[in-house]
């Protein structure tokens, strides 16, 4: 099993603020990462595939880098639309694993 | 466009076992090499895989959930399900299909008496 450390559990800030969420595997898993984006009542939505690459439709503001066991999801400029909780999760392997999430609140 | 729509009863008693279907539009079940997969998540928490079924036929399982799952296809329907067996309380959760990044909407399930 690929452990996941997602952090931090709870992220404070502000419209227009830069954040990044870390996610940090427990073995190298390449690229085979995503992140989604979920807000209350609704289903995860996916963010960003293969570490890096955005989805069609998500804002260019997302990104995502790293590769091997260390990864980030950066924000680059929040709008009030991004106060939501991310995930990430591993496709390297089965069973297949999520980080604990992120709850990005409004400072 | 892929849809996923999960369906089922939204009640269920402990000890029994849940069962939840997904009905796949907008593409063929059995066509492409895709992972149709089930996760939960209990009411707030975290997102939690329950299990995968490749179109070839071959499953995967949450270890912690693996003597109590079963996910199936039925490529007539275009439709795949979920069952888990002996269910408490710990069960209770929305329960979403997936097909690899793209999910369904989720159902909300209740183990209660």
């Amino acid at each position: 099993v690929i452990w996941m450390t997602q952090s931090p559990s709870l992220l404070s800030a502000s419209t227009g603020d830069r954040v990044t969420i870390s996610c940090r595997m427990s073995q190298g898993i390449s690229s085979y990462l995503a992140w989604y984006q979920q807000k209350p009542g609704k289903a995860p939505e996916l963010l960003i595939y293969a570490a890096s690459t955005l989805q069609s439709g998500v804002p260019s503001r997302f990104s995502g880098s790293g590769s091997g066991t260390d990864f980030t999801l950066t924000i680059s400029c929040l709008q009030s639309e991004d106060f939501a909780t991310y995930y990430c999760q591993q496709y390297y392997s089965f069973p297949r694993t999520f980080g604990q999430g992120t709850k990005l609140e409004i400072k | 466009q892929l849809q996923l729509q999960e369906s089922g009863p939204g009640l269920v008693k402990p000890s029994e076992t849940l069962s939840l279907t997904c009905t796949v539009s907008g593409g063929s079940i059995s066509s492409s090499s895709y992972y149709w997969g089930w996760i939960r998540q209990p009411p707030g928490k975290g997102l939690e895989w329950i299990g995968s079924i490749y179109y070839s036929g071959s499953t995967y399982y949450n270890p912690s959930l693996k003597s109590r799952v079963t996910i199936s296809v039925d490529t007539s329907k275009n439709q795949f399900s979920l069952k888990l067996s002996s269910v408490t309380a710990a069960d209770t959760a929305v329960y979403y299909c997936a097909r690899d990044f793209i999910w369904g909407q989720g159902t909300m399930v209740t183990v209660s008496s």
